[in-house]
């Protein structure tokens, strides 16, 4: 069973386009991250978002953290072929911030 | 400041080798993670180090794989009579302290294994 569910896993759209990516939990998250990975590389860190309902603006992207800390939203405006990636949520479970669990991730192709 | 390094960035073994995976933390980290990337993936947990300590290694197979974080030096994480499934992006990380959930962790760029 995967602990964070991710969706789309695949999302290809035209450069300019808006977007929403979607990572959703049974569980309840001291804390979300946000990482973007290219090919080859190690994933790199966005946003954490800690309080329910936060939301955090990072130039076009803006993530929020679902209100009782299952869920969180990753909205890209005006999409540009540079946004392209991997995009993985991971989360500490309450009472475990030593392990972090990862989602599959959504992986995101701009076309321009 | 240097970040996460990890090395070889590319390993060839063949079955039944074993296979040695480095990770130096980021200057001033005391906790070392390492994950596996298998393809289309997310990252899996595999061990949680300090140094000299494992503190939590609910996510290795419980044989043929070990990890340690000596005193002085990088981080090995050491595969032994390797096998196909193993092949796999393996990801070091690195923390200041305890993972808080207002701390970060850095990743370095990974090793990728290809067992054949």
């Amino acid at each position: 069973t995967q602990l964070l569910e991710q969706s789309p896993q695949f999302l290809s759209i035209q450069e300019g386009e808006n977007l929403t990516v979607y990572c959703n939990s049974s569980s309840v998250f001291s804390s979300l991250q946000w990482y973007r990975q290219e090919p080859g590389e190690g994933p790199v860190l966005l946003v954490t978002v800690v309080t329910g309902g936060e939301v955090k603006k990072l130039k076009r992207l803006t993530f929020q953290f679902g209100d009782a800390r299952k869920d969180s939203s990753l909205h890209i405006t005006a999409a540009q072929p540079g946004d392209t990636g991997l995009y993985l949520c991971a989360g500490a479970e309450i009472g475990r911030d030593d392990k972090i669990i990862f989602g599959k991730g959504t992986r995101l192709h701009i076309l321009p | 400041n240097a970040g996460v390094m990890q090395n070889p960035r590319h390993l060839v073994r063949r079955r039944g080798q074993e296979a040695r995976l480095r990770c130096s933390p980021m200057k001033g980290h005391s906790h070392v993670y390492w994950y596996r990337q298998l393809p289309e993936e997310g990252l899996k947990f595999m061990v949680y180090l300090q140094k000299e300590n494992i503190i939590d290694e609910s996510g290795m197979p419980k044989e043929r794989f070990s990890a340690e974080f000596p005193k002085e030096g990088p981080s090995i994480l050491r595969i032994q009579q390797v096998v196909r499934g193993d092949s796999a992006a393996y990801f070091c990380a690195s923390s200041p302290l305890l993972l808080l959930n207002t701390d970060t962790q850095y990743f370095g760029p990974g090793t990728r294994l290809t067992v054949l």
